[in-house]
């Protein structure tokens, strides 16, 4: 089955750092990627849409220019947290999806993010 | 008002017992309809998909009412292993958009 390769799984980082979280379709193309992040004991909230090569979709109240997506390929998307602080601390996952060709909606595994 | 409303939880019950999840959609185009399962600190797995027709796996049985835009799953013969949180998720225009989540712990 479609598999999505989520990494890292958790960070620690310093408050005012960058974070890269990447993940990449194994078995298959990602025409879109779907990014959430979930507080404890809260549902996933989804934050952007990306499609290959284009600019993602950001959905309201999130700040792009804080969670940077990049979609440059089928194969990869990478969500980085920029100047992160406590208040980012969160479990982000992504969701792929290949177009029209394999419905359904395959996850990361998660990564578990930390700001101290 | 939320997209996807849940029951409130925790629901705790013992083995062998029958839970009823309810879950309310706020938009009328929604598309299509699952229930997903999420383990603590583990990504959501796809459950099952809701129809109209209902839709029935084993001890799980989910139904959807789109005149009330409600759907439903019910859990028949629990199992310590079902405990987990339930979510209930809409398709709207491509984005999959999750409730908050009902958790079920399933007790001996």
């Amino acid at each position: 089955g479609a598999v999505v390769s989520q990494h890292p799984s958790w960070v620690i980082c310093k408050s005012g750092t960058s974070v890269k979280i990447e993940c990449r379709s194994l078995d298959f193309q990602a025409t879109t990627m779907f990014w959430y992040r979930q507080f404890p004991k809260q549902s996933l909230m989804l934050m952007a849409t990306s499609n290959e090569g284009s600019k993602a979709t950001y959905e309201q109240g999130v700040e792009k220019d804080k969670f940077l997506i990049n979609h440059a390929s089928l194969t990869l998307s990478t969500l980085t947290v920029t100047s992160a602080h406590p208040e980012d601390s969160s479990f982000y996952i992504c969701s792929a999806r290949e177009g029209d060709i394999r419905p359904g909606y395959t996850f990361g595994s998660g990564t578990r993010l930390t700001v101290v | 008002r939320k997209e996807v409303e849940q029951d409130p939880g925790p629901f705790n019950v013992p083995e062998g017992a029958t839970v009823a999840f309810n879950c309310t959609y706020s938009n009328s185009a929604s598309q299509s309809f699952f229930w997903y399962r999420q383990d603590c600190r583990k990504e959501p797995k796809l459950l099952m998909s809701v129809y109209s027709s209902g839709n029935e796996d084993g001890r799980f049985t989910a139904q959807l009412n789109r005149a009330s835009q409600y759907i439903s799953l019910l859990i028949r013969d629990s199992k310590l292993s079902d405990s987990a949180t339930y979510l209930c998720v809409v398709n709207q225009g491509g984005k999959l958009i999750f409730g908050q989540g009902t958790e079920l712990s399933v007790k001996p």
